[in-house]
């Protein structure tokens, strides 16, 4: 059975970072592209980018080209997301989906960012 | 970037009903070879977003026949026949013809 872990919620000062973690388990991650996307209810879904875990080849959405770097072991087939510079417009939940045409998804982790 | 626009953004409807929801994009999204990747997803409240639908109209593993994709070039529907207390949520339409891969701006589906 294919499942996503994601890590657990993290709470953030201003200006410091975080790293996501996304453990794939029932295929091997080097199978997929790794998609993250963020959600804020009043905004919606936004897609920042993915990464080919086989070749660590990444694509990002232009707005998120400086906040998020996008990393993968193949060892524990796991995808990270590092998010630096944190403010209050990176609050939200963030999943992760398998690529394809992202069919499973991670039970997402929620990311505060408060002084 | 490609922009989806979904209308309406908000739906209720009775049980039983049909619900249609409609996709619109701002540039074609046929591939070169010759494929659509246009998606349908559902949120739920609290929950992660469901696949629905691929490649403008085939239904992902699981999904009831009820969820119906269609439509072309920038125009798209999914239409929701026979609505059941478990289909509210957020539905967004999602395109990953063009770079940046977009999403729309969700039509919350609410049960009267």
């Amino acid at each position: 059975e294919v499942q996503l872990q994601q890590s657990g919620p993290e709470l953030r000062r201003p200006g410091s970072s975080v790293k996501l973690s996304c453990k794939a388990s029932g295929y091997s991650i080097t199978d997929y592209l790794m998609h993250w996307v963020k959600h804020r209810p009043e905004h919606g879904l936004e897609w920042i980018g993915w990464i080919d875990p086989e070749d660590g080849e990444t694509k990002y959405a232009q707005k998120f080209q400086s906040k998020a770097t996008l990393t993968a072991d193949t060892s524990s087939n796991t995808a990270y997301m590092q998010l630096s510079s944190l403010t209050s417009e990176d609050t939200a939940t963030y999943f992760c989906a398998r690529g394809g045409a992202r069919d499973y998804w991670g039970q997402g982790v929620m990311v505060t960012v408060s002084s | 970037d490609v922009v989806l626009t979904q209308t309406p953004v908000s739906l209720s409807v009775t049980l039983g009903d049909q619900a249609s929801i409609s996709c619109r994009s701002s540039q074609s999204l046929e591939y070169s070879d010759g494929y659509t990747y246009l998606e349908w997803y559902l949120q739920k409240p609290g929950q992660s977003p469901q696949l629905l639908i691929y490649g403008v109209s085939n239904r992902f593993s699981g999904v009831p026949d009820r969820f119906i994709g269609s439509g072309s070039g920038t125009d798209f529907t999914l239409k929701i026949s026979r609505v059941e207390p478990e289909d509210l949520g957020v539905y967004y339409c999602f395109q990953a013809t063009h770079d940046p891969l977009t999403f729309g701006s969700g039509t919350k589906l609410e049960i009267k």
